[in-house]
């Protein structure tokens, strides 16, 4: 069935270098897609979202990339702090309707060393 | 403005046993959504209520059951509880209209034994 999945499980970056965790997704028909962390002990933190009519958007020292033609999605972190060690999932809204129903990525480790 | 508050935090059950969990929506939401949480299985979609009525539903058993109540708070049953029920349960709440970020709650994590 079509799903959406995670390049790779496991992320080592250093304080202070750009992070990026990749994403793709087989579902030619979502049209919205958002990106989360999941730190221990917590339930999933929203960090930002983009629709299916945009390719890039940016909040504070994230960015989100949508490459429609090959299914794909990225988040880019600027500047990794130890606080961005998490894991993160990306997800696509498979609701039908006026439903919604999100369709999880399995969820990359993000591990931030000093 | 409060989260989404799940109740209770932690729960032990016995196969065969049934559980209610409960969850209450940031205030003003009117959909609420309950997704599972396990290592092997990650996050899925269990179903979401909009204003009482169930709008979407997961592929799961129909052991698994929820309600919303007209204050959008929002309860799942679980009957004939299995060993591989064991999971981290996730409420989620949004505005309802359209689709904007889910806001989640730290979950419920139920054991079954």
């Amino acid at each position: 069935g079509e799903s959406v999945g995670l390049h790779l499980p496991t992320l080592s970056v250093q304080e202070g270098d750009n992070s990026i965790i990749n994403c793709a997704y087989s579902n030619s028909a979502s049209d919205y897609f958002i990106w989360y962390k999941q730190e221990s002990g917590k339930g999933p933190q929203f960090i930002i979202d983009i629709r299916s009519n945009m390719d890039k958007r940016q909040g504070q020292r994230v960015t989100v990339l949508l490459n429609k033609t090959v299914k794909h999605l990225s988040l880019q972190i600027a500047a990794t702090q130890p606080g961005d060690s998490a894991v993160y999932f990306c997800a696509e809204n498979a609701g039908a309707g006026s439903g919604y129903a999100l369709n999880f990525g399995k969820g990359t480790s993000l591990l931030v060393t000093p | 403005k409060a989260g989404v508050t799940q109740t209770p935090r932690y729960l032990i059950k016995t196969r065969g046993q049934q559980v209610t969990l409960s969850c209450s929506p940031i205030s003003g939401h009117r959909s609420v959504s309950w997704y599972q949480q396990t290592p092997g299985q990650g996050l899925q979609f269990l179903f979401e209520y909009f204003s009482e009525t169930q709008r979407n539903k997961g592929n799961f058993p129909g052991r698994f059951s929820g309600r919303q109540f007209s204050n959008s708070r929002s309860e799942m049953n679980v009957s004939t509880l299995e060993l591989g029920d064991s999971a981290l349960y996730l409420c989620a709440s949004s505005p309802g209209q359209g689709v904007s970020p889910l806001h989640f709650g730290n979950g419920t994590r139920l054991t079954v034994t």
